[in-house]
Parts: structure tokens; sequence; C-alpha cells
């Protein structure tokens, strides 16, 4: 079966520091994973995603993402983290059951500190 | 255009009330689906469309009535509901019942 780790519920950072959320899955074969960010009151923003082609994705708003198959993980980084990053961000994978059914992370809040 | 629109944008409602939520988009996807959000929770999957048919249906109570009148549209029918089912819903919808999906803003729902 299919899962979704999300290594932190919350991590804080300083505006302009380097931003890590990790994500760790688990599939028996390669799956399609996406980041979604989701600000307060709102719906869900795809970031990225990755389909089996550059195992570096680059994303919305200076963010991407490494697929790394031997370590299961698709971990989401940012060079430099803005006031505007803080929100609740969702590492999602997509099954190849073709069913439209998601598994969502349990999500990483996001602060930024002035 | 990846917008998916939703009204209401908030709603309020009687345990005795029948409401209806609204989403609609207009990029040719033929997949639509409903979640459900409780703070601080990712969303849970209620219903998804399939070319107009219900094709999951999670266990969702008869309170919540999905309906599909055409490729864009897709509403979800309330009634008898309780408070704890209070929460955002979501729409979404994708090309296909594969690969990503684009929500919508959701609909803060409250139960009184």
């Amino acid at each position: 079966a299919q899962s979704v780790t999300q290594l932190d519920s919350h991590v804080s950072v300083s505006e302009g520091t380097p931003v890590l959320l990790r994500c760790n899955y688990s599939s028996s074969y390669s799956p399609s994973l996406f980041w979604y960010v989701q600000h307060p009151n709102k719906g869900l923003q795809l970031l990225l995603k990755y389909t089996s082609a550059a195992t570096l994705v680059k994303g919305i708003n200076g963010f991407e993402a490494e697929f790394k198959k031997s370590e299961t993980s698709f971990h989401l980084t940012k060079p430099s983290a803005h006031m505007s990053d803080a929100a609740e961000y969702f590492c999602v994978v997509s099954p190849a059951s073709n069913t439209g059914k998601l598994i969502f992370g349990q999500g990483t809040t996001l602060q930024v500190k002035p | 255009d990846t917008e998916v629109t939703q009204t209401p944008k908030h709603l309020v409602m009687g345990m005795t009330n029948k409401k209806s939520l609204k989403c609609e988009q207009h990029m040719g996807h033929r997949a639509m689906y409903w979640y459900k959000q409780k703070a601080k929770k990712p969303p849970e999957l209620m219903f998804v469309y399939s070319y107009e048919k219900l094709s999951i249906n999670e266990s969702v109570p008869s309170r919540f009535s999905p309906e599909c009148p055409n490729s864009s549209l897709l509403n979800l029918h309330l009634h008898a509901l309780q408070p704890e089912d209070s929460a955002l819903y979501l729409c979404a919808s994708s090309q296909e019942v594969f690969g990503e999906q684009y929500f919508g803003p959701g609909t803060r729902l409250t139960v009184t």
C-alpha cells in the first residue's frame, strides 16, 4: 500500500533563510508526487509535480523538489524564505490505480519569522 | 486558466435546512471531486465523478448528495446536517482520474 510521511509537523525559519520540508513515500512502483500549499482559509495550490521525468523539479514561487528513489524521498526546498511562504504544505502521492484517490501527508506548517 | 470556482464562500445552516454547494471549472477536465477538510488536517475525499458519472463514494452519509449536471458543474446538496459536518468543503478537478488535481477556494460550512 502506498503512504506518505511528512517528517515535520511544524517548521520555523527566519525570512531570507533556506526552507526544507521533508517528505518520504512508500510505493511499490514509481509514483507521481506533488507538493501543494494551502494558505489560511484558502484552497490548495499546486506547487510542483514529479511524473518520472527529471528528478529535480522546479515549481512556482522559487520552490523545487528532488525525487530520490533510493531514499524514497521528495523533499521540498527554497533558497530564501519570504513572509508570504508561511502556510500549510502537503506532500501528495497519486497511485497508479487511476481512481483519482490522492494520498495526502499530514501536512507541515511553515512559520516564517521576520 | 487553472481556475476552479466555488460558491458560496461561507455558509451557515441549521440542522433542518437544505442547501447546496456549487463548483465550476472551464478547463475541459473530465474528473471532478468533493473533499471535506477539518482544521489542521489534510483533505478527505468524499466523491469522485468521471465523465459525469459517480465513480467513487467514500462511504459518505446520505445527508450529502452529489450531482454532476454537466462536465463543468458539480453540486453538493446538503440536508439534515450535524454540527460535526462543519468544515471547509473543497472541490477539485483534473484532466482525467489520475495526475494533478486543481482545487477551488472552498466553502466554509458551519452547521448550528
